[in-house]
């Protein structure tokens, strides 16, 4: 079993709708938690940056964490075209020496 | 947010030959850096962690020999591709923070393709 789980996709979506990415690990002890963006042939771009349980809200993004199921979710609201990219999750133990990435997923919003 | 700046974003080389790629932390001192590998529609993979003034630290199944990483100052990491061949091409990203609780930020990346 993977340390973190995350469907690879794609996923596609018109523009306006909600969008729910989901990643599961297998770790209890992970504390902090990641939402990157990458277009394609760019480097990742930090979204959400989560310590605790609990939710997290950025304009249109929502970061969730449930430690108690092992599971992370990023929400996307009123999609864009330009939210079109590959989300990667990230979770780590003790920072950024141990990070754990995601497959990732690659999402498209159609106008 | 930080910066890190990655050059060059793209390179073809010839087989056999050396590629090196830079990356800097712009507006702070990364005291960590790390690099990673990416193959089309995969996710990451960490190749070696680099901390100023000390040696890289390499993950399993990676060549050190292959891959020299050198992180001579709080602000440039280098990694060099020493006898690149075909099956080396990829995507190499980079990353710094600050710290190991700060946050993490990536620089742009680089196609390396080796004819």
């Amino acid at each position: 079993q993977k340390e973190v789980e995350q469907d690879p996709g794609p996923l596609s979506v018109p523009e306006g709708a909600i969008v729910s990415l989901n990643c599961t690990y297998s770790n209890s002890a992970f504390q902090y938690f990641m939402w990157y963006r990458q277009y394609s042939r760019k480097g990742p771009e930090l979204l959400m940056y989560t310590y605790s349980s609990g939710n997290k809200e950025d304009g249109r993004f929502t970061a969730q964490v449930d430690k108690s199921s092992k599971y992370i979710s990023l929400f996307i609201r009123d999609s864009q075209p330009s939210d079109s990219a590959t989300y990667l999750c990230a979770m780590s133990l003790l920072g950024n020496n141990d990070m754990r990435f995601g497959a990732g997923t690659r999402l498209t919003v159609k106008p | 947010g930080a910066v890190v700046s990655q050059h060059p974003s793209w390179v073809i080389c010839k087989s056999g030959t050396s590629v090196k790629i830079e990356c800097r932390s712009l507006d702070f001192q990364a005291t960590t850096m790390f690099w990673y590998r990416q193959f089309p529609k995969q996710s990451l993979m960490l190749m070696a962690t680099s901390n100023e003034g000390s040696k890289a630290t390499y993950e399993q199944g990676v060549e050190k020999d292959k891959f020299l990483i050198n992180h001579a100052s709080l602000t440039l990491s280098t990694l060099t591709v020493t006898s690149a061949h075909p099956e080396d091409s990829s995507f190499y990203i980079c990353s710094a923070s600050g710290g190991p609780n700060e946050k993490l930020f990536f620089g742009s990346g680089t196609q390396l393709s080796v004819l």
